[in-house]
């Protein structure tokens, strides 16, 4: 079943602003992992957070975590056109499961 | 770097048919994944194997089997192709336990007549 929620569905920007996207999960969780997906390909792995870390950052990414209210947003700085792609959360819930869990993605747009 | 392959990047089928999609990884990858693709639906986990012979069963198995007669390979299998499998299917490895990111192949895009 899919846990990972995300908020918004689709997003447009124009290049140099910020892109924030979040994701609601419902049960305790081991980590969260941001992965994206450009048209038509696989998902890339970007970031991955801990359940006792509150945020993270990798190069133009920051990722936020707040267990208490079970979500998660990710904060791409700076945008370019490149980063046009959707974008999914992932957890991997408490209790031993080997697979990790989607949400549906948000859909971002850069505009050059 | 990891690397995961997928042996088709389009595939049109035949309502009927039989049709195999594999997988492969070159980094000895214990867990492998299956996942279908739709449109709004996000991913959804077909099977998942996390041993040689070993597969447990995802959240839409009802019309395919897996097969993982060897560590790297891990083969879909439809085995009477219906218009409602037409979808975009994901491989998926992940090292082990304990070590959690996933490794996407470049997916393969099926369509059932």
């Amino acid at each position: 079943s899919q846990q990972g929620e995300e908020d918004p569905q689709a997003l447009s920007i124009q290049e140099g602003e910020n892109a924030t996207m979040n994701c609601s999960y419902k049960t305790s969780i081991n980590n969260l992992q941001w992965y994206r997906q450009n048209s038509g390909r696989g998902l890339v792995h970007l970031i991955l957070i801990r359940s006792n870390e509150r945020e993270k950052h990798s190069g133009r990414l920051r990722v936020t975590l707040d267990t208490s209210k079970k979500s998660s947003s990710l904060l791409i700085t700076a945008s370019r056109a490149a980063d046009t792609a959707s974008y999914f959360c992932a957890t991997d819930q408490e209790g031993g499961s080997e697979k990790l869990v989607f949400g549906k993605g948000t859909k971002l747009t850069v505009n050059p | 770097d990891v690397k995961v392959t997928q042996s088709s990047r389009y595939l049109v089928k035949r309502t009927g048919e039989k049709v195999f999609l594999e997988c492969v990884q070159d980094m000895d990858h214990e867990n492998m994944f299956w996942y279908r693709q739709d449109p709004g639906l996000g991913l959804r986990l077909i099977y998942f194997s996390y041993d040689v012979k070993m597969k447990e069963k995802g959240d839409i198995p009802e019309g395919y089997s897996v097969s993982r007669e060897k560590k790297e390979r891990f083969s879909l299998i439809l085995e009477s192709a219906s218009t409602n499998q037409t979808s975009m299917y994901l491989c998926a490895s992940r090292p082990g336990w304990g070590r959690e990111t996933q490794y996407f192949g470049p997916g393969t895009r099926l369509l059932v007549l």
